[in-house]
């Protein structure tokens, strides 16, 4: 079964930081592309920022460039989001997910999702 | 940037009757076209993608149909379990986008 379980969100004042973290299993880690997509609260969604299979494609939504990185540990089976600069803008649940193809030139169809944490920016 | 229209915002209906869900895209996303559900509390959860292939699990009341730039997500008899928002979601060029929803209630 698969399972994405994120940590990390809580309460920041603007211009400060947080590292949201995602830890999977049931699934070959390794061989898929990880996803951050965000809802702020009562709102849609938004994709936020993607990583291929190896860490070496990424993506980033033009709003959070320069201020988050995203990375993995493939021998530990986590995904993480490094948010700098906060902006109240960015208050949301973010969710962890899990790529359907193995492969990032089909990547963009996630099929398993995290519950989600939630990160609020705040003063 | 591609931008998805859904309609309706809102589509009242009653357990039973058939759901017809539309979107449309500002250009063309070929069949890259995919429907979530979500549920109030719930995280998203994949129905449709590439505009017609169910997830796994999914059962065959959901379909999914279109291309180019409009796409009709139907449910061909509403299960309580049924009234959620749904969400359209292009993957064929980024930055990836989502439809703002609508939302299925009960009548």
């Amino acid at each position: 079964e698969v399972q994405l379980l994120e940590s990390g969100g809580g309460l920041v004042q603007p211009g400060g930081s947080l590292r949201l973290s995602c830890a999977a299993s049931g699934f070959s880690f390794s061989d898929y592309a990880m996803t951050w997509v965000r809802q702020a609260p009562g709102k849609g969604l938004e994709w936020v920022s993607t990583l291929g299979e190896t860490g070496v494609n990424t993506y980033y939504v033009d709003s959070v460039k320069g201020r988050f990185t995203i990375s993995r540990d493939n021998s530990k089976n986590t995904l993480h989001l490094q948010m700098n600069s906060l902006r109240a803008e960015d208050t949301a649940i973010y969710y962890c997910a899990k790529d359907r193809r193995g492969n990032w030139k089909y990547v963009g169809t996630v099929d398993y999702w995290g519950q989600g944490t939630l990160v609020t920016v705040s003063s | 940037e591609i931008v998805l229209t859904q309609s309706p915002a809102t589509l009242s209906l009653s357990p039973g009757e058939r759901a017809t869900l539309s979107c449309r895209a500002s250009q063309s996303v070929s069949s890259f076209l995919a429907w979530y559900q979500q549920k109030p509390g719930q995280a998203p959860r994949l129905l449709i993608y590439d505009t017609s292939n169910r997830a796994t699990g999914i059962p065959a009341r959901f379909s999914g149909s279109g291309s180019g730039t409009d796409f009709t997500l139907t449910i061909s008899s509403l299960e309580p379990e049924d009234f959620a928002v749904y969400y359209c979601h292009q993957r064929s060029n980024w930055p990836f986008s989502f439809g703002p929803g609508t939302k299925v209630d009960i009548k």
